[in-house]
């Protein structure tokens, strides 16, 4: 079964909008990821998340981590066309070495 | 900085057919992944190599897919023989080293459809 499950799995909004994205999972984690795919591309890092952290921002990415929850979301304010691309968690498993992603949200942002 | 490279882009091979795949990762990176990711679906981990040997292979189905890493650089996936259930985009990816707190970066990938 998928680690990192996230929601919605679409998600439609204009451009200026904010943009939040969740990501629950099921076991301890070491970290977090979040990956963006353009469509027929390849991932694309976005930023990574310790389990000893509680919210990280990167440009206008902000991540949080609720480990208690098991949960992330991720905001990307003041959303762009070129925003527009399918977003996927990650999770590194707190005795793993592999990463096991969700199955996605796909974000359309509409000029 | 040179990104992952992947050859070829598009394949279209019939069932039981062979078809293997290169992947040249991002120069001094230990690392290397082959991904599976299915129409709709999140990548799944095929198998990982640290420089030429393999960390996990767990999720490789043996039986069909072999996959090698000479010189601890480029890499090859192969599939033998290919079912339809194997159309899917191959990605390769790569990171300076393994453990999971490294960013992988991703090549462009390998879109297979098996008719």
């Amino acid at each position: 079964s998928q680690q990192g499950e996230e929601d919605p799995q679409a998600l439609s909004i204009q451009e200026g909008e904010n943009a939040t994205m969740n990501c629950s999972y099921k076991t301890s984690i070491n970290n977090l990821q979040w990956y963006r795919q353009n469509s027929g591309r390849g991932l694309v890092h976005l930023i990574l998340i310790r389990s000893n952290e509680r919210e990280k921002h990167s440009g206008r990415l902000r991540v949080t981590l609720d480990t208690s929850k098991k949960s992330s979301s991720l905001l990307i304010t003041a959303s762009r066309a070129a925003d527009t691309a399918s977003y996927f968690c990650a999770t590194l498993r707190a005795s793993g070495s592999r990463l096991t992603f969700g199955e996605g949200t796909q974000l359309t942002v509409n000029p | 900085e040179a990104g992952v490279a992947q050859s070829p882009r598009y394949k279209i091979i019939e069932k039981r057919q062979s078809v293997a795949f290169w992947c040249n990762p991002i120069s001094g990176h230990a690392t290397l992944y082959w991904y599976q990711q299915i129409l709709g679906q999140g990548p799944k981990l095929l198998i990982q190599f640290q420089n030429n040997g393999v960390v996990d292979d767990s999720q490789l189905p043996k039986d069909r897919f072999s996959a090698e890493r000479l010189k601890g650089v480029d890499s090859t996936l192969k599939i033998q023989p290919a079912k339809l259930e194997d159309s899917a985009v191959y990605l390769c990816a790569s990171s300076l080293s393994s453990g999971g707190s490294y960013e992988q970066y991703f090549g462009p990938g390998t879109r297979l459809t098996v008719t």
